[in-house]
């Protein structure tokens, strides 16, 4: 059981450059997340799904766009990297339920010069 | 809006003893969750335990206590026995499960243990 899956690990980006980053999960889950994760501040709510098809904002979304392609993939792209968005950025899905736990993947760790 | 707050950057506690990680929350909805997660050095997140707002009782799980203080708005994590393993970063996190389930984390709190 492979859980919450990303793709890459690891990404060195210059400025301007456009990238993907892939998540998969096979937990059946309804709801996934992207988050990112800078020094000091914790993890930041980007984007999430709360159903097949639909998508709404986090709080740092600018500069990103999602894609809930099924129930099992959820992808997030930066279109023009900044290097403000060097980061490691983790998926996560979940239930939805209130006393369930977010499982999240191993992260991606992003450099952007 | 919701808020964490961790406020201890660091703590370091001898193997074996016992330590308390601060978190302190904000909510104007009633029903609400608490998680804390563990981030080692390897980079995930593994959670470690839950509590709920209408919880009766502290959660426990193994060596994890969530010291819960509903009126002063804090969840604090107790670690018993520690061990070397504990060595990790440390987050408190809450849902609101009527404003969509997200997740707000606080800042985290670094734990050195050392023999």
């Amino acid at each position: 059981n492979a859980g919450v899956t990303q793709t890459p690990k690891f990404q060195v980006l210059k400025t301007g450059q456009s990238m993907t980053l892939q998540c998969a999960q096979d937990m059946n889950h309804n709801s996934m997340y992207w988050y990112r994760q800078d020094p000091g501040m914790g993890l930041r709510l980007i984007y999430y799904s709360a159903s097949e098809g639909t998508t709404d904002k986090g709080e740092v979304p600018n500069g990103y766009n999602v894609s809930r392609l099924n129930k099992r993939e959820f992808s997030l792209r930066l279109e023009s990297a900044a290097p403000s968005q060097t980061s490691v950025y983790f998926c996560a899905s979940g239930t939805g339920a209130r006393q369930e736990t977010q499982y999240f993947g191993p992260g991606t760790r992003l450099l952007v010069l | 809006a919701q808020k964490i707050t961790q406020t201890q950057p660091g703590m370091f506690v001898q193997e074996k003893e016992a330590v308390t990680l601060d978190c302190t929350y904000d909510t104007s909805d009633p029903s609400y969750g608490l998680f804390w997660y563990k981030q080692p050095s390897s980079g995930e997140m593994i959670f470690l335990i839950y509590q709920g707002s209408y919880d009766q009782q502290n959660a426990t799980e193994g060596r994890y206590s969530l010291n819960f203080q509903k009126a002063r708005k804090s969840a604090n994590l107790v670690i018993s026995a520690s061990q070397l393993g504990d060595s990790a970063m440390y987050f408190c996190a809450m849902r609101e499960p009527h404003n969509t389930d997200k997740l707000i984390f606080g800042t985290g709190t670094r734990l050195q243990v050392f023999p």
